[in-house]
């Protein structure tokens, strides 16, 4: 099984769809995680931090499924600008430079 | 501004030729990485660095020499590239006094080697 693991996509989707991705991972250990956002051949970025409790950044909700070892990102009213590819990130215990990326998500949002 | 710069941008090359792709940070950030993508295997770690003088393997690290005799530049080499190590290579840096732990990404090289 693969440290971490996402759905491809694509995920097409009409403008103002709510759309959710997940992301399983398989060390159960795992401490800290993220989704990053990679628009197409450019690098990533960071889009939120994934918080125990659930974390939320305007039309962006982030929730972490410790029991079921997932995380997800919800994102509400999709835009055109939201089209992208969704990188699921995971620490693992013992190392802060340690990280796992998912091979991502893309996304397309459609006029 | 805050970035993270890597040259070239792109590079086409010959198997056996060595070469060196720079990165460089204006972050004071004490920890760096090289990461390479390619389709299907998503981002993955080559080395990274700690600190001056301290660096660790990444999860691909074979045919990858790194240095940091600096702490803004953390150059990848490539002693004798193979056509295996056709991929885009992305830099990152990155804090832990920040807290959130974000990594800010390099723009990428994309590099074939031929």
């Amino acid at each position: 099984r693969k440290e971490v693991e996402q759905d491809p996509g694509p995920f097409n989707v009409p403008e103002g769809a709510t759309v959710a991705f997940n992301c399983t991972y398989s060390n159960s250990a795992s401490q800290s995680f993220f989704w990053y956002r990679q628009d197409c051949r450019k690098e990533p970025k960071l889009l939120m931090s994934v918080y125990s409790s659930g974390n939320e950044d305007g039309r962006f909700t982030a929730q972490l499924n410790r029991a079921s070892q997932y995380i997800s990102l919800l994102i509400r009213d999709s835009k055109l600008s939201d089209s992208a590819t969704y990188l699921c990130v995971v620490r693992p215990p013992g190392g802060y430079q340690k990280v796992t990326f998912g091979t991502g998500t893309k996304l397309q949002v459609i006029p | 501004e805050a970035q993270v710069t890597q040259n070239p941008r792109y590079l086409i090359t010959v198997t056996g030729k060595k070469l060196t792709v720079t990165c460089s940070q204006n972050m004071n950030h004490e920890y760096m990485s090289w990461y390479r993508q390619d389709p299907g295997l998503g981002l993955r770690q080559i080395y990274y660095s700690m600190n001056v003088e301290v660096t660790d393997k990444g999860d691909v690290p074979e045919g990858y020499k790194v240095s940091r005799k600096e702490k803004r530049n953390f150059p990848l080499i490539l002693e004798s590239p193979s056509p295996n190590q056709t991929s885009l290579y992305f830099c990152a840096s990155s804090s832990p006094g920040q807290g959130t732990h974000e990594q800010y990404f390099g723009p990428g090289t994309r590099l074939t080697v031929t």
